[in-house]
């Protein structure tokens, strides 16, 4: 069984200001890695993933996130955050194949301060 | 393309009633999976459909209990409701043979049982 544990349950920061996100995963076999957003009211939506392949992963918006099997973790970054990425964070795994049942750790809320 | 749609939005019953939510799964897809988020915790995995049948159960009680129908969308049932049921009821969808590691959600059914 896989699982994830995220170390911070609210990240306070400045705009503009940087931020990293943490999160380890526990995995006998090899995993698949995401990490979810969810804004206010809305569904979760995904931020971006590691299946293979480059160990850094980006999205569109800006955030970045590396696997590193040695520390098994899969930490969130972003060198300059805005407003509009105040939101919950939530990292999750999923093992290849299988029935794509995917496990997420508590979240993290990120709150940008003006 | 209408993504995943599910019904009601809010509801509110009382313990020891029973509920049914609803999900149609975004076009294309076949899978649906279901989570129950509670306040300030992560999504927890409670069942995933394929073919009209549940494929994968998280650790949830027989009072919870699903259904897959022939066009893919998807009922979850709650019968003999606690208190401890009240959370965020989200469906997410995907597609078997072609997992790109992305669980489409929608936007829940906020469940408060008093």
């Amino acid at each position: 069984a896989q699982s994830v544990t995220q170390l911070d349950s609210q990240v306070p920061v400045f705009e503009e200001a940087p931020v990293e996100l943490r999160c380890n995963y526990s995995s006998s076999v090899s995993v698949y890695l995401f990490w979810y957003v969810q804004y206010p009211n809305q569904g979760l939506q995904l931020l971006l993933k590691y299946l293979s392949g480059s160990t850094l992963v980006e999205s569109i918006n800006g955030f970045e996130a590396e696997f590193n099997k040695s520390q098994t973790s899969f930490h969130l970054r972003k060198p300059s955050v805005h407003i509009s990425d105040t939101a919950e964070y939530f990292c999750a795994v999923s093992a290849p194949g299988g029935y794509q049942k995917v496990t997420f750790g508590i979240g993290t809320k990120l709150q940008v301060i003006p | 393309d209408a993504g995943v749609t599910q019904s009601p939005t809010h509801l509110i019953k009382t313990r020891g009633q029973q509920v049914t939510l609803r999900c149609s799964p975004k076009s294309g897809h076949d899978t649906v999976s279901w989570y129950q988020q509670a306040l300030g915790q992560g999504p927890q995995f409670i069942f995933q459909y394929y073919e009209e049948e549940e494929r994968q159960r998280g650790n949830f009680p027989d009072r919870f209990s699903g259904h897959q129908f022939p066009n893919y969308s998807s009922e979850l049932n709650v019968n003999a409701l606690l208190l401890g049921d009240s959370a965020l009821y989200l469906c997410a969808s995907s597609r078997q043979g072609i997992w790109s590691g992305e669980l489409f959600f929608g936007e829940g059914s906020r469940l408060t049982v008093l």
